[in-house]
């Protein structure tokens, strides 16, 4: 079993919905990392979370450390969103410098 | 311009020919790390550093090689590249000795290994 899951591996929607992408992992964490991967292959961070929610925009991240689930969710999708969402943690049982990703949730929006 | 640089964006090389990835970064980050990307499989770790002459094994260190001589450059070395070392590689940064920061990522370079 993956240390870290998501879900949806896909996801399609249509502009303006509201979306949600989530993650559930099964180690201790320190941190919890949401990244944006664009179609041409950058990689951007969007949120590091390790309580609570953030917002940004119309972005917004929620993380549970009891449940060991965090949330992502787009609210007024615009196909400018398009693009894969990869969760990711620091392992706090592991070693300090390490990290385990999600396999990545890839969203398309329609115009 | 605050970014972290990779050089080459591409190469396509063949077995066996020792090969180097710079990684370079110009905001005083502590914390480097090089990941790989292949489909199915996401993103995983290779190694990581926590600051100059640190460096530590991540889930997939074998065949390849770090060096953190200076704070700013963390390059990547596959002293003999083979084909299952063809991937899309990621070098990040970000400050403190502490993942709990936001990460900074290269642009990635596409390696292929004849």
């Amino acid at each position: 079993k993956n240390e870290v899951e998501q879900s949806p591996q896909n996801l399609t929607a249509q502009e303006g919905e509201f979306i949600t992408i989530n993650c559930s992992y099964s180690v201790g964490i320190s941190a919890l990392h949401w990244l944006q991967q664009h179609p041409g292959g950058g990689i951007v961070s969007l949120f590091m979370l390790s309580s609570g929610k953030k917002k940004h925009g119309r972005l917004i991240a929620t993380i549970n450390i009891q449940e060991k689930h965090s949330s992502l969710h787009i609210t007024a999708s615009h196909p400018r969103d398009s693009a894969v969402y990869i969760c990711a943690v620091a392992n706090y049982g592991g070693s300090q410098g390490n990290l385990i990703f999600g396999k990545g949730t890839k969203l398309s929006v329609k115009p | 311009e605050a970014q972290v640089t990779q050089n080459p964006r591409y190469l396509i090389t063949v077995t066996g020919k020792k090969l180097t990835v710079t990684c370079s970064q110009n905001m005083n980050h502590e914390y480097m790390s090089w990941y790989r990307q292949d489909p199915g499989l996401g993103l995983r770790q290779i190694y990581y550093s926590m600051n100059v002459e640190v460096t530590d094994k991540g889930d997939v260190p074998e065949g390849y090689k770090v060096s953190r001589k200076e704070k700013r450059n963390f390059p990547l070395i596959l002293e003999s590249p083979s084909p299952n070392q063809t991937s899309l590689y990621f070098c990040a940064s970000s400050p403190l000795t502490s993942l709990v920061n936001t990460q900074y990522f290269g642009p990635g370079t596409r390696l292929t290994v004849l």
